[in-house]
């Protein structure tokens, strides 16, 4: 097991609920991530949180939305999610934004129905 | 088209054998290139990371080889184990230091069989 925790490691959520998703890295890194990946597609960035400030954000819907906390947490807020969305999310920290070396968390499995 | 394209798409080979993953990238210019390891159910694990000055790098039985001039690099698997089946992906960082970006590939699923 990696230095970085995701919880909660399966999601089923209907498409008017409301969840949140959490990382938590051990490892003193100063960046996080979110990634999405979908079946047969290449991990797609999402957010980038570097010194606990949104630093990127690649076009997501707002049905997404991020929070970090402090350097060593980062959540994802659902809120009316499409079916499309069902995917597994990854987190990741580095030691800085764009660094070399990214851990990546073991990933919450979500499913919209 | 998807700037890092890796093949085959999917492998299975038995138990003690090698095979080789290959990594198509068009990204450029481009600062390194990394190999990971995922885990059905798991996120990935860096593998090795290379630089554009380095043409291989080794990590136990694991070879990574890059061409930049081919804008090719390859994954060599020697001796497969049943623990190395698991989804191989290519990454290639481009961009300048603390701004990076990274372009993945859509990953090689191998399998190995006793």
């Amino acid at each position: 097991e990696t230095g970085v925790t995701q919880t909660p490691r399966h999601l089923v959520m209907g498409m008017t609920n409301k969840k949140s998703l959490k990382c938590e890295q051990h490892l003193g890194h100063n960046a996080m991530y979110w990634y999405k990946q979908s079946a047969k597609k290449p991990l797609e960035l999402m957010f980038v949180y570097s010194l606990e400030e949104r630093v990127e954000n690649n076009s997501v819907p707002s049905r997404f939305s991020p929070e970090c906390p402090n350097s060593s947490h980062l959540f994802l807020h659902l809120h009316t999610l499409q079916p499309e969305d069902s995917a597994l999310y990854l987190c990741a920290s580095s030691q800085r934004r764009g660094g070399l070396e990214q851990y990546f968390g073991p990933g919450t499995r979500l499913t919209v129905t | 088209k998807n700037q890092v394209e890796q093949s085959p798409q999917s492998l299975i080979i038995l138990e003690g054998k090698n095979c080789t993953l290959q990594c198509n990238y068009t990204v450029s210019p481009f600062s390194n290139l990394r190999w990971y390891k995922q885990d059905t159910g798991r996120g990935p694990v860096s593998l090795t990371i290379m630089t554009f000055s380095e043409n291989t790098k080794s990590n136990g039985r694991y070879t990574a080889t890059l061409d930049a001039d081919t804008k090719q690099s390859s994954l060599h698997i020697t001796a497969s184990q049943l623990s190395d089946s698991a989804s191989y992906i290519c990454v290639v960082s481009l961009g300048d230091f603390g701004n990076e970006k990274l372009t993945f590939g859509t990953g090689t699923r191998l399998t190995i069989i006793p």
